[in-house]
């Protein structure tokens, strides 16, 4: 069985551009939920996905948004570009609907640079 | 993470020490709690995790022991290897259906 499937793998934008993540979870796997990853603030939790629909937000501003489509793919949005947005984005799917009480499967995520 | 204190930052053992990192939580509904092994490059990996109706759960040299009444929980790992070098995440649930995670141990283990 396939892994979570993250692209791109690598993405370098400007100051203002918006971004586009994509993130396709294990098949049969429901839950999508994402996390940034920085090397001052570990693993944050960005939003979850269940049949389309959002379940829980982290603490982030408007600018990260995301959806889910009726075949659990996800993808995550990030518009108005800002420097500290650089970090590495992992999306992770399980196999029950909550992410929050059940093992973790993550992508090897998308790498984020913002020059 | 928020409210999941995670030590030490770094951490460097003997090859065949043991290895000991300790989570503390805050919210007293947590009832799950993972770990994830991240080696560098790679993602995070699940490597053991343990419910609150348990206090201790052993997988050959991992084991995870949780203490509720203190609200916190430990990784050990005996005999280590030098591929037991990794950065580890401990995790908890904050609030309504979130898991926060810990800020992460660097281990090292010199040969």
């Amino acid at each position: 069985k396939a892994g979570v499937t993250q692209t791109p793998r690598y993405l370098i934008k400007t100051r203002g551009q918006q971004v586009t993540l994509s993130c396709s979870p294990i098949s049969g796997h429901r839950s999508v939920s994402w996390y940034q990853q920085t090397p001052g603030q570990g693993l944050q939790f960005l939003f979850e996905y269940f049949s389309e629909t959002q379940r829980n937000k982290g603490n982030f501003p408007g600018r990260f948004s995301g959806r889910q489509f009726s075949n659990s793919r996800s993808e995550m949005n990030v518009s108005t570009l800002e420097l500290g947005d650089s970090a590495l984005y992992l999306c992770a799917s399980s196999i029950t609907g909550s992410s929050y009480n059940s093992p973790l499967h993550f992508g090897n995520g998308t790498r984020l640079t913002v020059t | 993470g928020e409210n999941v204190e995670q030590h030490p930052s770094t951490l460097s053992v003997q090859e065949g020490d043991s290895a000991v990192i300790k989570c503390t939580y805050s919210d007293s509904a947590s009832n799950y709690f993972p770990w994830y092994k991240q080696e560098l490059g790679k993602r995070p990996q699940l490597i053991i995790d343990i419910r609150s109706n348990v206090g201790e759960k052993k997988d050959q040299r991992i084991a995870v022991t949780l203490n509720k009444t203190a609200k916190h929980f430990s990784l050990h790992i005996t005999e280590t290897q030098p591929e037991d070098s990794a950065v580890y995440f401990c995790a908890a649930i904050k609030g309504a259906q979130k898991l926060v995670f810990g800020q992460g141990t660097r281990l090292t283990i010199n040969p």
